[in-house]
């Protein structure tokens, strides 16, 4: 069975810009969840999607969006881009089938200059 | 929201010995405990987890423990290895989905 899958594993935007990064779960499960991870602050959550419908938010600007397609997969958006943004993006994906527990990818490296 | 503190915040300890790590979390409804293991470049991985209606679970040489009256839950690694080397981030979940709130996480080191 495939792991959860990350694209792209690294990214370069400058200030301004917009991003858009994908999340491919495990299949069967439905739930995508994301989380930016950076040095001092650890692992914040920033949003979870069931069924295309997001269930549950943190405590992030608008800038921050997302959505999940009918296959479950998922994309987040990050819009007029700061340095403090830069980050490692995760993304987590549950299932029933998983007991619930969150299987992570790889993560998608963002640097904003 | 739920709030989750970790200490020690980094830890070094030698081979051979026991290390413990402690949170606390604010939220009474919090039900599922996870402990994550990230080694540096890769992504975090679950290592053991409890539910609330359970007070203790051990796999081999970790081992969890939960206290819901105080709100806390700690990490015992025994018989600590140079590979147990890397962060661990405990986390606790109190929503109705999956999603986790983390601790910022230990960074622990086994020296041989």
């Amino acid at each position: 069975k495939a792991g959860v899958t990350q694209t792209p594993r690294y990214l370069i935007k400058t200030r301004g810009q917009q991003v858009t990064l994908s999340c491919s779960p495990i299949s069967g499960h439905r739930s995508v969840s994301w989380y930016q991870q950076t040095p001092g602050q650890g692992l914040q959550f920033l949003f979870e999607y069931f069924s295309e419908t997001q269930r549950n938010k943190g405590n992030f600007p608008g800038r921050f969006s997302g959505r999940q397609f009918s296959n479950s997969r998922s994309e987040m958006n990050v819009s007029t881009l700061e340095l403090g943004d830069s980050a490692l993006y995760l993304c987590a994906s549950s299932g029933s089938s998983g007991g619930n527990i969150q299987y992570f990818g790889a993560g998608t490296r963002l640097s904003v200059l | 929201g739920e709030n989750v503190e970790q200490h020690p915040s980094t830890l070094s300890v030698q081979e051979g010995d026991s290390a413990v790590i402690k949170c606390t979390y604010s939220d009474s409804a919090s039900n599922y405990f996870p402990w994550y293991k990230q080694e540096l470049g890769k992504r975090p991985q679950l290592i053991i987890d409890i539910r609330s209606n359970v007070g203790e679970k051990k796999d081999q040489r970790i081992a969890v423990t939960l206290n819901k009256t105080a709100k806390h839950f700690s990490l015992h690694i025994t018989e600590t290895q140079p590979e147990d080397s890397a962060v661990y981030f405990c986390a606790a979940r109190s929503n109705s989905g999956y999603a986790l709130n983390f601790g910022k996480g230990t960074s622990l080191l086994v020296t041989p």
